[in-house]
C-alpha cells in the first residue's frame, strides 16, 4: 500500500504563472486535507475535501487559490498568477475519516521566482 | 479559535538523556484528538504518537510517552534515551474533531548532541 503521493516535489514558477499540484491519496482513504508550511512557520490547514466535495476551505486564500478532488485521480491544489508570497512546502494528508490517523506526503515545495 | 503553543522554539538535549517538550491548546470541541509530528530534514511528517481527549491513561510509543493535562489542555511530549535520530522539528497538533483538520503550533527545534 503506497502512502500518500505528491507530485512534483519541486516547483519553479514565474511570478504571474500557475502552479498545480497533485496528491493521490493513500488506497482505501477518502479524505484529503492540504497544508501550507512556510518558513519557520508550522503547517496551516488549507482546504478539506472529499470524492467530489469540498468540505471545508475556511484556509484557502479567497482568490487564486482552488481545489478539487474529483470521483477518479488525484486531489488538485492549483494557483493562479502566483506571487512570490506563495513561495513554500505544501503538504497534502489523507485519512479514511475524522479522527484517524491523518497520513502526510512528502510536500511539494513551490518557489516563485 | 483552536490554538495550538509551542512555547519552546529551540531545544537540546545530550544523547541518552531525556527532554520535555511543551504544547498547550485550546478548543472548543468536545471530542477531539491530540498529535505529535516529527519533521525531519527531509520534511516528511511522520506521527510519533496520538492520544484521545476521552482517554485519560497518557499514550506510550516506545521511548516515547506524553503528559496530557486535559484541565490545563496540556499535552507534553517526552523523550527518553535520546537518539541524534531525534533530532528534527517537532509539532504539536489538535483536531480529528468533527472536521478532521489539524491545527499545528509553530514547532519546536530539538537538537541532540552527541
Amino acid at each position: 500500500n503506497a502512502g500518500v503521493m505528491q507530485n512534483p516535489r519541486h516547483l519553479v514558477r514565474r511570478r504571474g504563472q500557475e502552479a498545480r499540484l497533485r496528491c493521490s491519496p493513500m488506497k482505501g482513504h477518502s479524505h484529503v486535507y492540504w497544508y501550507r508550511q512556510l518558513p519557520e512557520e508550522g503547517l496551516k490547514f488549507m482546504v478539506y475535501l472529499q470524492k467530489e466535495n469540498i468540505i471545508d476551505e475556511s484556509g484557502m486564500p479567497k482568490e487564486r487559490f482552488s481545489a478539487e478532488f474529483p470521483k477518479e485521480g488525484p486531489s488538485i491544489l492549483r494557483i493562479q498568477q502566483v506571487v512570490r508570497g506563495d513561495s513554500a512546502a505544501y503538504f497534502c494528508a489523507s485519512s479514511p475519516g475524522s479522527g484517524a490517523e491523518a497520513f502526510f506526503g512528502q510536500g511539494t515545495r513551490l518557489t516563485v521566482v | 479559535a483552536q490554538t495550538v503553543t509551542q512555547s519552546q522554539p529551540e531545544m537540546s538535549v545530550q544523547e541518552a538523556e531525556t527532554v520535555t517538550l511543551s504544547c498547550t491548546y485550546d478548543t472548543s470541541e468536545n471530542n477531539y484528538y491530540l498529535f505529535w509530528y516529527k519533521q525531519p530534514p527531509s520534511r516528511q511528517m511522520i506521527l510519533v504518537i496520538r492520544q484521545e481527549a476521552y482517554k485519560q491513561q497518557n499514550a506510550t510509543e516506545n521511548r516515547f510517552s506524553v503528559n496530557f493535562q486535559k484541565a490545563a489542555k496540556s499535552f507534553s511530549l517526552k523523550i527518553s534515551d535520546s537518539q541524534l535520530g531525534d533530532t528534527a522539528m517537532y509539532f504539536c497538533a489538535e483536531g480529528g474533531g468533527s472536521q478532521g483538520n489539524l491545527i499545528f503550533g509553530k514547532g519546536t527545534k530539538l537538537s541532540v548532541k552527541p
